[in-house]
């Protein structure tokens, strides 16, 4: 039962352009959002965090939205750059502390 | 710079052999973790250490055995592991487990090791 979605495998964009990176999940008792990155090879580096009782995050290039009713966050990129490609998972914590559940991924490629 | 550092980077072992994964902190983390990830899937919580005690055990197999003899380190022993254990182990610290606003729940996870079961 995946408790956290990404349902896009892969997104291609322009350089300079928006990333929209999307995350859908399931368990109302997630109340701390994540986003993190993944290069090849290396562990996933925290990007940015929301908690459930904002609905809107923002530090530098990137934000993060959440729509609590649909249960559903988004990740912006703006403007997108090539260093920006690698994979991102949004995760969510629980009342178990601790637990962060991680979705599938979505594989970013920013072309110049 | 990753501030957690696993050892191996790299490991193939037979599924006889007894074999050991090693991770390690300095920053005073006092919740440590082990994550496995398989190519193409999301890490996978396996086990949560809070103050060096096992706090979550994501029903692992007896094979995998964690290990935490202080606050730095953590360890993941391994034996009679089968060729389907092959995967990329992470392990990851964060300053603590409990629900705090100011805690924004950040785990800093090490490089990994790439674990080949034969």
């Amino acid at each position: 039962d995946q408790q956290v979605k990404q349902n896009s495998p892969s997104l291609s964009v322009q350089e300079g352009r928006i990333s929209i990176l999307n995350c859908d999940y399931t368990n109302s008792m997630f109340d701390y959002f994540l986003w993190y990155k993944k290069y090849p090879a290396e562990g996933p580096t925290f990007l940015i965090s929301i908690s459930s009782i904002k609905d809107k995050n923002e530090d530098g290039r990137f934000t993060v939205f959440l729509n609590k009713s649909a249960k559903h966050l988004s990740l912006h990129i703006v403007p997108s750059q090539p260093g920006d490609s690698a994979v991102y998972f949004c995760a969510a914590s629980d009342d178990q502390g601790g637990k962060l559940i991680f979705g599938q991924g979505t594989e970013l490629s920013v072309k110049p | 710079d990753t501030e957690v550092t696993q050892t191996p980077k790299h490991l193939v072992m037979g599924m006889t052999n007894k074999k050991s994964l090693k991770c390690e902190q300095h920053m005073g983390h006092r919740a440590m973790y082990w994550y496995k990830q398989k190519a193409k899937k999301p890490p996978e919580l396996m086990f949560v250490y809070s103050y060096e005690k096992l706090s979550i055990n994501e029903s692992v197999p007896s094979r995998f055995s964690p290990e935490c003899p202080n606050s730095s380190l953590l360890n993941l022993h391994l034996h009679a592991l089968q060729p389907e254990d092959s995967a990329l182990y992470l392990c990851a610290s964060s300053r603590r487990l409990a629900k705090n606003p100011s805690n924004t729940g950040e785990l800093f996870f090490g490089e990994g090791s790439r674990l080949t079961v034969l």
